[in-house]
């Protein structure tokens, strides 16, 4: 069975930083790219990040290039999220997203059920 | 990029069936879209990808057959037959852009059971 845990999550202040994890497991973490999308509150999904299954590549929205990096350790079956510069309008829900395919296109074919990242001072 | 519109609301009775659309902005007529649905609380989860000639691969763990899709011009489709109380939820339509480097979702359409 598939599961991504999120964690990480919590309140911070703005320009503060903050890195989100995700322990997969029930697939063979390095063969699938992996992505994160946000959900600000009482809105829709917006993406943020994906990575290719080996990690050599990685692809981010306008909105958080520069700020965030994504990354993974296949070793450890876990994605992360570095996220700096933080903004008040980067609170949201943080959904990690496992692709169906190694190099992304989609679709998100699991999700984990996300974790909160209020910026607030 | 493609712009994915959704109505921001549907509603049906238990045992009806209902449409949701998600339209495609004009010049991507040829763009599959993904329909993901997200009960109150939850995680998104995948239902089915949808191109002009309809399903495209497999519908995502235990959706049941009463999803069903289909494709026309800018408009890719999800109908429900058969509705249950569990598909009271938030339905939401993706589409990638460049092989996984810039993918828009629509707002979202949010189901209600009466």
């Amino acid at each position: 069975e598939v599961q991504l845990l999120e964690s990480g999550g919590g309140l911070v202040q703005p320009g503060g930083s903050l890195r989100l994890s995700c322990a997969a497991s029930g697939f063979t973490f390095s063969t699938y790219a992996m992505g994160w999308v946000r959900q600000a509150p009482g809105r829709g999904l917006e993406w943020v990040s994906i990575i290719t299954g080996s990690g050599a590549t990685a692809y981010y929205a306008d909105s958080v290039k520069g700020r965030f990096t994504i990354s993974r350790d296949n070793s450890k079956n876990t994605l992360y999220l570095q996220m700096n510069s933080l903004r008040a309008e980067d609170t949201a829900v943080y959904y990690c997203a496992k692709d169906l395919g190694e190099y992304g296109g989609g679709p998100f074919d699991y999700w984990g059920q996300g974790t909160l990242v209020t910026v607030s001072s | 990029q493609p712009v994915l519109t959704q109505p921001p609301s549907a509603s049906a009775s238990l045992g009806a069936s209902v449409t949701l659309t998600c339209t495609l902005s004009s010049g991507y007529s040829n763009y599959k879209v993904d329909w993901y649905q997200q009960r109150p609380g939850k995680g998104p989860r995948f239902v089915m990808r949808v191109g002009t000639g309809g399903i495209v691969g497999s519908k995502g763990d235990g959706i049941p057959d009463r999803f069903s899709v289909l494709g026309s011009g800018l408009n890719r489709y999800l109908t429900i037959k058969n509705i249950q109380e569990e598909d009271e939820s938030d339905y939401h339509c993706g589409a990638d852009h460049g092989s996984g480097s810039n993918l828009v979702f629509g707002g979202g359409t949010k189901l209600t059971v009466l």
